[in-house]
């Protein structure tokens, strides 16, 4: 079963545009992560968020957690081609160390 | 360094055999999962192994199996194949929960 869901379900925007993917789950988390999967391929792990941080930043991304809604966002700033992708958010409830995945947001950048 | 090598990449099997997937973690890692992800129900978890021990096992029949190898190497098996084994099989492995999962890229398998 997926603890967590992502929204939207697929996103098209312009490039340079930002885009911002939102993530709802159900119950108490450790931490939530987000990976990006390009067409068929392994996925990538972008960043891990602990349930007691609320931001946090790498390059052109940027997570927030907001615990009492049980939800996240991922946004990427000045899209480029090359982030188009799958995008999932991944949560880690602590108890057993395994991680559900949500069934990801497809972004595509247009030229 | 290495990252998680998983083998073969693809494969085409035919209903009622068995497969045998590998995957080799980065050097140190001791856990490894196994996801498996369909269009229809997305990533879904298979199970965990850590240090030899399957520590965490998701919702699939008992025809789907795995083990790991005293070098964390780790073989997931499904015999008695069916068509909607088919599917991308991913491997993860970590250092545990905070530092997040390496992917493979992935057995592709299609049953015919």
């Amino acid at each position: 079963s997926q603890q967590g869901e992502e929204d939207p379900q697929a996103l098209s925007i312009q490039e340079g545009e930002n885009a911002t993917m939102n993530c709802s789950y159900k119950t108490s988390i450790n931490n939530l992560q987000w990976y990006r999967q390009n067409s068929g391929r392994g996925l990538v792990h972008l960043i891990l968020i602990r349930s007691n941080e609320r931001e946090k930043h790498s390059g052109r991304l940027r997570v927030t957690l907001d615990t009492s809604k049980k939800s996240s966002s991922l946004l990427i700033t000045a899209s480029r081609a090359a982030d188009t992708a799958s995008y999932f958010c991944a949560t880690d409830a602590g108890r057993d160390d395994k991680i559900i995945f949500g069934k990801g947001t497809r972004l595509h950048i247009l030229p | 360094k290495a990252g998680v090598t998983q083998t073969p990449r693809y494969l085409i099997k035919t209903r009622g055999q068995q497969v045998t997937l590998s995957c080799s973690p980065i050097s140190g890692h001791r856990s490894v999962s196994w996801y498996q992800q369909t269009p229809g129900q997305g990533l879904q978890f298979l199970f965990e192994y850590f240090s030899e021990t399957q520590r965490n096992k998701g919702n699939f029949p008992g025809r789907f199996s795995g083990r790991q190898f005293s070098n964390s190497r780790s073989e997931m098996n499904v015999s008695t194949l069916e068509l909607g084994d088919s599917a991308l099989y991913l491997c993860a492995s970590s250092f545990g929960g905070y530092y997040g999962y390496t992917f493979g890229s992935g057995t592709r398998l299609t049953v015919v």
